[in-house]
């Protein structure tokens, strides 16, 4: 167990949908980080967030967003859902010291199958 | 730009067996390399990492990884394998921002399926 915990686990949802994701960091751990698999994209960097502000940006859509809030937990928000954003989204977490390296811890990721 | 390049999409082995997991990576600067294993149904977990310092890196489960700069490689072994090793294992680096910040940059990833 990585301490870092993502809900929900599994989520069901429909083509033009919107859904959000969840994740609570480790305790300590400001920096967020969100990542997506897919069968055709493999893993992939989204964005990170550190306390609270966006840091760095990778291939995230325009129809995607994502924010931390004031308890550190982040929220990755999915619009116009396509068949193609059916994936699995990980988060990670890192510790507050911002040295040349922060090793970042995994979540159990959040299953999403868009129909 | 960095990159990550697993050569092997899928690796049978039976167990008890050696395996060698290849991973070759690019970069114009240096590099931190990392092992994730991702079992079934769970999210990642680190198995080694080279930062610096000695080029051999023992990481978890008995597994063991060698960063060579000539080559831009840094392969994954372990000299006997379980049957519960079989996972899916990925390769990444560590891709440096200003500030400090970093990302992973992973490679395809590796199926490693034993037999009994």
């Amino acid at each position: 167990d990585s301490g870092v915990t993502q809900t929900p686990k599994h989520l069901i949802t429909a083509t033009g949908q919107r859904v959000t994701l969840r994740c609570s960091p480790r305790s300590g751990d400001l920096s967020v980080y969100w990542y997506q698999q897919s069968l055709d994209q493999g893993l992939q960097f989204l964005i990170q967030y550190y306390n609270g502000e966006e840091r760095a940006k990778g291939n995230i859509l325009e129809r995607f967003s994502a924010q931390q809030f004031p308890d550190l937990h982040s929220e990755l928000n999915l619009s116009s859902l396509e068949l193609g954003d059916s994936a699995l989204y990980f988060c990670a977490s890192s510790e507050p010291l911002l040295s040349s390296y922060n090793e970042q811890f995994f979540g159990p990721g959040t299953r999403l199958t868009v129909l | 730009a960095q990159s990550v390049t697993q050569l092997d999409s899928q690796v049978p082995v039976f167990e008890e067996a050696p395996v060698e997991l290849r991973c070759n990576y690019s970069s114009s600067v240096s590099v931190y390399l990392f092992w994730y294993v991702q079992y079934p149904n769970q999210g990642l977990q680190l198995l080694l990492k080279y930062l610096s310092g000695s080029t051999l890196v023992k990481g978890i489960n008995g597994f063991e990884a060698e960063f060579n700069k000539s080559q831009t490689s840094f392969h994954l072994r372990k000299p006997s394998v379980h049957i519960s090793d079989t996972a899916e294992y990925f390769c990444a680096v560590s891709l440096m921002f200003s500030g400090g910040y970093n990302k992973l940059i992973f490679g395809a990833g590796t199926r490693l399926a034993v037999h009994p």
